[in-house]
């Protein structure tokens, strides 16, 4: 079953503007990961996140976790156009082996 | 750059065809995956391998078989498949893979295989 969803769905900023999207999930959680995929590409591994962290940056990517509110959210600052790509979260737990994907915010920055 | 190489990249077959897809990690992990992608639905884990030994097939149609020789290579056999196959199929690898905190490591993905079935 689903685990993550992310909001919105799509998203079109502005080059230069900050892009803010969010994943709730349902169940207790290991770690939140975030993936982007760019067109006709597989999925890249941005940033992993523990149950214990509540914020944790890498470069132009700044990402949140509230376990009791079971949400994160992903910020990109200062976005350019090569940012445009789909954006996925995962949750990982204990019980299970894999990774639980949400459906993905499509990330479109217009020039 | 991807550590994880896919083949073929697109592959088109009729319903009675019998088709194999492959994917090779050169990253020294010693967990792989097959994945389904289709439009606006997350991704569908299909199977796990953790050191050759299959972990998990996740009620997937016996349509679709997979296999793992050694901890580099990954294969998807296909036979009799339906329209409704016809997606992105991705393959990934992690170092480990297992049921506890140590591991739902991040997992490195190959670009997929997008296949269509006529």
């Amino acid at each position: 079953s689903q685990q993550g969803e992310e909001d919105p769905q799509a998203l079109s900023i502005q080059e230069g503007e900050n892009a803010t999207m969010n994943c709730s999930y349902k169940t207790s959680i290991n770690n939140l990961q975030w993936y982007r995929q760019n067109s006709g590409r597989g999925l890249v591994h941005l940033i992993l996140i523990r149950s214990n962290e509540r914020e944790k940056h890498s470069g132009r990517l700044r990402v949140t976790l509230d376990t009791s509110k079971k949400s994160s959210s992903l910020l990109i600052t200062a976005s350019r156009a090569a940012d445009t790509a789909s954006y996925f979260c995962a949750t990982g737990s204990s019980n299970d082996y894999k990774l639980s994907f949400g459906a993905g915010t499509t990330v479109t920055v217009r020039a | 750059e991807t550590g994880v190489t896919q083949t073929p990249r697109h592959l088109v077959m009729g319903m009675t065809n019998k088709k194999s897809l492959k994917c090779e990690q050169h990253l020294g992990h010693n967990a792989m995956y097959w994945y389904k992608q289709s439009a606006k639905k997350p991704l569908e884990l299909m199977f796990v391998y953790s050191l050759e030994e299959r972990v998990e097939n996740n009620s997937v149609p016996s349509r679709f078989s997979p296999e793992c020789p050694n901890s580099s290579h990954l294969f998807l056999h296909l036979h009799t498949l339906q329209p409704e196959d016809s997606a992105l199929y991705l393959c990934a690898s992690s170092q480990e893979a297992g049921k506890g905190s140590q591991y739902n490591q991040p997992q490195h993905f190959g670009d997929g295989t997008r296949l269509s079935i006529l």
